[in-house]
């Protein structure tokens, strides 16, 4: 089945402990993005690859990193997280300009 | 820099009746697509339809259509025959053609469905 897939789901850490959620997509597609969705502000990019070691800011990037060592993976680490990155994060892939995104099940992130 | 603005945080529709989410967007360019995507309570965000800019016909599947008014920058969907699956939220998005390495999401809108 094509999906894209992100764990955890859910995740409640402390202030400053360096977490990953992980994202892997197998539709073969070029295009990868995280995104973070908050009441009233819908779901803003943070970063976006567009191919393999190909990585760029999106609008919300401070306090996030990624990488895309392969295809498939787009990891997002938070190094110290801070409580205003609580949110609920999507990771999304799709094959090309125009075309529609695919998301993953979103990782429901609280910071403490 | 391209915005989406949904002036209607929340709506409500009686089951089996029609309803139409509105959504309005700002950009300076000519190539781009337009997106309903739908988020239950599950979360799972879901494709609901797609518009290219450059199609003047409205973009339909099954009960869902668009209004789409490219001078006037509107996209709306048509819900029609409301079922209480429905009942979700509901984003609107845009993507550049050129530079189409993100979607700029509206704030989204409620939609409940009443039985």
């Amino acid at each position: 089945e094509a999906q894209v897939t992100q764990n955890p789901r859910y995740l409640i850490t402390v202030t400053g402990k360096k977490l990953t959620v992980t994202c892997s997509q197998n539709m073969n597609h070029e295009y990868m993005s995280w995104y973070r969705q908050d009441p009233g502000l819908g779901l803003r990019q943070i970063y976006y690859s567009m191919n393999v070691e190909v990585t760029d800011k999106g609008d919300v990037p401070e306090g996030y990193k990624v990488s895309r060592k392969e295809k498939r993976n787009f990891p997002l680490i938070l190094e110290s997280p801070s409580p205003n990155q609580t949110s609920l994060y999507f990771c999304a892939s799709s094959p090309g300009r125009g075309t529609e995104a695919f998301f993953g099940q979103g990782t429901r992130l609280t910071v403490v | 820099a391209q915005t989406v603005t949904q002036s209607q945080p929340e709506m409500s529709v009686q089951e089996a009746e029609t309803v139409t989410l509105s959504c309005t967007y700002d950009t300076s360019e000519s190539d781009y697509y337009l997106f309903w995507y739908k988020q239950p309570p599950s979360r799972q965000m879901i494709l609901v339809i797609r518009q290219e800019a450059y199609k003047q016909q409205n973009a339909t599947e099954n009960r869902f259509s668009v209004n789409f008014q490219k001078a006037a920058k509107s996209f709306s969907l048509k819900i029609s025959d409301s079922q209480l699956g429905d009942a979700a939220m509901y984003f609107c998005a845009y993507r550049s053609g050129t530079y189409g390495n993100k979607l700029v999401f509206g704030a989204g809108t409620i939609l409940r469905v009443k039985s």
